[in-house]
């Protein structure tokens, strides 16, 4: 079946360490995204691509980074620098061809920095 | 993001009863999603609208855009223990560029 696939679903990770976030789609859509979501906040973009080895930052870029070497694969990196890592990260895609078109989401990574 | 503003945050009804969740801009959106999701999970897609005046409706669930694509609303008739979650409106905005933006979030919760 098509989907988003995102592993782990919990991680765990030692202050000072970075972590990669997997995400990974079998639905051939051009364009790719990373969410960050708080407890009682909305979704917050971190990073978006649309096109393989082509990314732009979204509102809370700092402390991430991101690759888009292949269409189906669009990993997160949580640096160091991220000053408050501990979130719910959600990874989407959606096509561009034909106008307006919904995004698809992946199950999510729990992220817990100790 | 401050772009869509979503009402109420939090929303707590009987079963049975109907309500309906807001999603504000002060600019024109070119596209509005309406998503559920359950708490820890990824979001599932209800409903797109487009179009100025556009309403969709799916099961007991009623999505319209208003005439000036600027506030959409979503309505629930009869709700059910099975519509509890988080409902977040999403848009396309573009005069920031390529970008999609969503609201904070209603967290709805049925009493049986």
């Amino acid at each position: 079946d098509g989907g988003i696939t995102q592993s782990p679903k919990y991680l765990f990770r030692k202050e000072g360490q970075n972590v990669t976030l997997s995400c990974e789609q079998n639905l051939n859509h051009d364009a790719m995204y990373w969410y960050r979501q708080d407890p009682g906040q909305g979704l917050r973009l971190i990073y978006y691509s649309q096109i393989v080895n082509d990314f732009q930052k979204g509102d809370i870029a700092e402390g991430y980074s991101v690759s888009r070497e292949k269409k189906e694969s669009f990993p997160l990196t949580v640096t160091s620098a991220q000053k408050n890592p501990t979130a719910f990260y959600l990874c989407a895609s959606r096509t561009t061809r034909g106008g307006m078109n919904e995004q698809f989401f992946g199950p999510g990574t729990r992220l817990t920095v100790l | 993001s401050q772009e869509l503003e979503q009402s109420p945050q939090s929303l707590i009804v009987q079963e049975g009863k109907n309500l309906t969740i807001n999603c504000t801009s002060s600019k024109t959106l070119y596209g509005l999603y309406w998503y559920k999701q359950k708490y820890g999970e990824g979001l599932i897609f209800l409903m797109m609208l487009q179009k100025g005046g556009e309403e969709k409706s799916h099961e007991k669930i009623t999505a319209k855009l208003d005439e000036k694509k600027q506030q959409s609303s979503l309505h629930i008739t009869a709700s059910q223990p099975s519509h509890a979650g988080i409902y977040l409106c999403g848009a396309d905005i573009r005069w920031t560029g390529n970008q999609f933006y969503f609201g904070t979030g209603t967290s709805l919760t049925v009493i049986p």
